[in-house]
């Protein structure tokens, strides 16, 4: 079983500051990792797929990179609207399975 | 446009039997695996399994293999989960999510969510 780790569990940012992500997958999944954002009382909502790709609708500041097992979701200038927790998501081929690591909560500095 | 509408709210007691739903529109919902997660309280999003309406390939997540089923009637764009027999622990918010498919094994349309709350 993949097991996914981020990094670190809470972040605190100041708005306008640069907010780094970071996600490890106990063994490589290639570039099939995903970043959703929930908000309170929502459901998750896709950023990033592909491990790079944005989703349709979502913000340049929104940036993915990595391959194998580092990942990294960065918000170049945070918004008000960002604060928020952040999950990572990776498939594996066989057995087919997805798993989410635990979350990186962003808020406020 | 695309959306994945989820049944409403529910409150049972331990023992009991539920089946929850979760109705497509806007796209083909044959052509698309739909995916059932798991949030309980407080914690982060755990994948249970995925179906694929158009001829119900279904596979579970070994942690909820045998707990709960996924089904689904492409007759009317419709997805479901159900329990036989709910214990306190399934209490929890439950999503559905389309998968964007092809290479791309990501969720990108959500339902609403639903709440189960099992509780004597």
């Amino acid at each position: 079983e993949i097991v996914m780790t981020q990094s670190p569990a809470t972040l605190s940012v100041s708005p306008g500051e640069r907010a780094t992500l970071s996600c490890r997958a106990s063994q490589s999944v290639s570039s099939n990792l995903a970043w959703y954002q929930q908000k309170p009382g929502q459901a998750p909502r896709l950023l990033i797929y592909g491990a790079s790709t944005r989703a349709t609708g979502i913000p340049a500041r929104f940036s993915g990179s990595g391959s194998g097992t580092e990942f990294t979701l960065t918000i170049s200038s945070l918004q008000s609207e960002d604060f928020a927790v952040y999950y990572c998501q990776q498939y594996n081929n066989w057995p087919p399975t997805w798993t989410f690591g635990q979350g990186t909560k962003v808020e406020i500095k | 446009e695309v959306q994945l509408v989820q049944s409403g709210a529910e409150v049972k007691k331990p023992g009991e039997s539920l089946k929850i739903s979760c109705k497509g529109s806007g796209y083909s919902f044959t052509s698309y695996w739909i995916g059932w997660v798991r949030q309980m309280p407080g914690k982060g999003l755990e994948w249970m399994g995925i179906i694929y309406p158009g001829d119900s390939d279904t596979r579970y997540s070994p942690s909820f293999q045998g707990q709960v089923t996924i089904s689904a009637d492409k007759s009317i764009s419709t997805a479901y989960l159900q329990w036989s027999s709910l214990k306190a622990s399934d209490t929890a918010m439950y999503y559905c999510a389309r998968l964007i498919g092809g290479a791309t094994n990501a969720f990108d349309y959500w339902g609403q969510g639903t709440l189960v709350t099992v509780s004597s």
